[in-house]
């Protein structure tokens, strides 16, 4: 298996811009989770979605912010419109089950927002 | 204030020498205790996992403790190696709960 997927893996916008990050969960897996992570704040869940249902998206930072998943194999994250706090690396991982069981991740996009 | 506190911030260590990472945590009950090895650019990979029942876990030259009475948990890193140079990061599971603990991760530098 590929493990999962994330494009692009890099990202340069400048501050207005909509981004689009892409995902590829692992083949079977039920759960999709997408994180930020910073310096400051570490890893942060944003949303998670079971079965291609958002379940939790309590970490969404603000409308400006959202998801999809339009099918088992493919999750979007968007930004629109993109601001320079929102610089950092994203990450998607997902699992078979949602309690106590190993997350795997992908590459994450590196995104920087001028 | 973060349920997950990891000591040192970073460290720098000599090829062949042994290292010791700090996990400190709060959370309470938990289900199990992860340490996650992220190399840069890379995204984090499961090192050991344990159950709040379970004392010790090795997974080759890494071998990570857990001491659920303090609430500490520790990664030895046995005879490092350049390829040992990442982060470390300590991540708490509580039941039942798909919202982990993340540390802010101990990030090891080994020099040749």
């Amino acid at each position: 298996d590929a493990g999962v997927i994330q494009s692009p893996r890099h990202e340069v916008t400048e501050m207005g811009q909509e981004v689009t990050l892409r995902c590829k969960p692992i083949s079977g897996h039920d759960y999709l989770f997408w994180y930020r992570q910073t310096m400051m704040r570490g890893l942060e869940l944003l949303i998670y979605f079971n079965n291609n249902v958002p379940i939790d998206d309590s970490g969404m930072p603000e409308d400006r912010f959202s998801a999809k998943m339009p099918n088992a194999s493919f999750s979007t994250l968007k930004i629109q419109p993109s601001e320079p706090r929102d610089s950092a690396v994203y990450f998607c991982a997902s699992s078979f089950f949602v309690h106590e069981e190993t997350q795997y991740f992908g590459p994450g996009t590196r995104l920087l927002v001028l | 204030k973060n349920q997950v506190e990891q000591s040192p911030q970073s460290l720098i260590i000599l090829e062949g020498k042994n290292c010791t990472l700090q996990c400190n945590y709060t959370v309470s009950p938990f289900s199990n205790l992860r340490w996650y090895k992220q190399d840069t650019g890379r995204g984090p990979v499961s090192l050991t996992i344990m159950t709040f029942s379970e004392n010790t876990k090795s997974n080759g030259r890494y071998t990570a403790t857990l001491d659920a009475d303090t609430k500490q948990s520790s990664l030895h890193i046995t005879a490092s190696q350049l390829s040992d140079s990442a982060s470390y990061i300590c991540v708490v599971s509580p039941p039942n709960d798909y919202k982990l603990s993340f540390g802010a991760g101990t990030t090891v530098t080994v020099r040749a």
